[in-house]
């Protein structure tokens, strides 16, 4: 069974770009949330997807947005970057949504803000 | 202060060692997540309690729910081990994980 699959793994952007990271879960997951991970705050939540509709969100700016497909795979989308954005971005998916589950997580992208 | 408090936060410890690490939460809670990351960011969840006590090989982990603490336990640590251990509380109330600041565990040699 493959795992969770997030692209890409490494990437580096400027001041005021966009960015767009994808993450396919696991097959017959239907929920994905995804994750900020720095070195000052640690993990945090971002939001979380299921069935292509997004069910949960952190405390994280609109510049910060997401989608689901109807296969369940997802990607998020940063516009604007700022420096503080680099991070680690993780996405975990797991079957059901709203509800304690076991979560499988991918490698992560990191994002440098240059 | 935070809503999950993780302690300590560096941990070094000869191999062989009995290795505990602590978390303690002031939310509601419908379960606790341990979890394993690796240098190189992948994260692996180790367990998830909703109460008592689960056993994995030389990994144990306890909550209580009445105390809102929960342990995480490794007998006869070996360097494969050094990783950093995250505790994750999901609310009950507003459905999300709330993640500690992590342990970061050293085993040596």
């Amino acid at each position: 069974k493959a795992g969770v699959t997030q692209t890409p793994r490494y990437l580096i952007k400027t001041r005021g770009q966009q960015v767009t990271l994808s993450c396919s879960p696991i097959s017959g997951h239907r929920s994905v949330s995804w994750y900020q991970q720095t070195p000052g705050q640690g993990l945090q939540f971002l939001f979380e997807y299921f069935s292509e509709t997004q069910r949960n969100k952190g405390n994280f700016p609109g510049r910060f947005s997401g989608r689901q497909f109807s296969n369940s795979r997802s990607e998020m989308n940063v516009s604007t970057l700022e420096l503080g954005d680099s991070a680690l971005y993780l996405c975990a998916s797991s079957l059901a949504a709203g509800v304690a589950g076991e979560l499988f997580f991918g490698e992560g992208s990191r994002l440098t803000v240059l | 202060k935070n809503e999950v408090e993780q302690s300590p936060q560096n941990l070094t410890a000869q191999e062989g060692e009995f290795i505990t690490i602590n978390c303690s939460y002031s939310v509601g809670i419908s379960a606790l997540h341990w979890l394993q990351q690796h240098p190189g960011g992948g994260i692996v969840s180790l367990f998830m309690l909703s109460s008592g006590k689960k056993k994995h090989g030389r990994l144990i982990a306890t909550i209580n729910i009445q105390e809102k603490h929960s342990s995480l336990h490794i007998t006869a640590s070996h360097p494969r081990d050094s990783a950093v251990y995250i505790c994750a509380a999901f609310t009950s109330g507003t459905y999300k994980y709330i993640f500690g600041t992590g342990t970061r565990l050293k085993v040596l040699a």
